[in-house]
């Protein structure tokens, strides 16, 4: 069975401060791809990244990056110089090729940056 | 590239009758497409998986026939919420990805606001 668990329900930053979102994943397949959604207030689901299992590389794009760790099971996403404009709800899911492809999600994180 | 349109945005509708969300790949075809629904502050769960050609399958729990699916193209699925009642209030929203690509890239429609009264 797959679960994604987002442990932190909702983080509150003041803005410029960096913020790191957990993310802990269990899988029984050798072969998965996770990803990250931002939700603002509108409700549609915006991709930021997807990754594969076989690639433990490090990611940053612009002032975001993301830190997949296969020997804990996290792929924690860390936001640098937050903004305003980046409160939403995160989503991290979890999708195995042989399942048909469908996501879980895990509950989200609801991140509130304040000016 | 990817675009997924979800039709309409926001509906309501009185108890007892029916709906009919729209998504649509507008770039790319999709053999499969994905239903999901998320209450209020809550995630996403994946109600249906919507197949062309074929009958769609549903998780545990979902009701077949309160949630109709049919995808009768490579372009278009539709979630039909029959007999709705307040209970069925919810945001739905659908997703695919480009065929042949299985995982690289899920694209999300803009989601309905479902409302019975």
């Amino acid at each position: 069975a797959q679960k994604v668990t987002q442990a932190q329900t909702e983080i509150s930053v003041v803005e410029k401060e960096d913020v790191t979102l957990d993310c802990v994943y269990e899988t029984r397949d050798t072969t998965y791809y996770l990803f990250w959604y931002k939700q603002p207030p509108s409700g549609e689901l915006v991709f930021l990244i997807r990754r594969n299992s076989f690639d433990e590389q490090n990611e940053i794009s612009g002032r975001y990056s993301w830190n997949f760790q296969k020997s804990t099971s996290s792929f924690n996403f860390t936001i640098t110089a937050s903004q305003v404009v980046d409160s939403a709800v995160y989503f991290c899911a979890l999708s195995e090729a042989e399942y048909g492809n469908k996501l879980v999600f895990g509950a989200g994180t609801i991140l509130r940056v304040k000016s | 590239g990817a675009v997924v349109s979800q039709h309409p945005s926001r509906v309501i509708c009185k108890s007892g009758t029916s709906v009919k969300i729209e998504c649509r790949s507008l770039d790319f075809q999709a053999t499969t497409m994905f239903w999901y629904r998320q209450f209020p502050k809550k995630s996403l769960m994946l109600m249906a998986t919507s197949n062309e050609g074929s009958k769609a399958t549903y998780e545990q729990g979902v009701e077949k026939d309160k949630f109709l699916i049919n995808h009768a193209s490579l372009t278009l699925s539709t979630l039909t919420v029959t007999s709705a009642h307040p209970e069925d209030s919810s945001f739905y929203i659908c997703s695919a990805s480009p065929h042949g690509q299985g995982n690289y890239g899920y694209t999300f429609g803009s989601g309905t606001r479902l409302t019975v009264v």
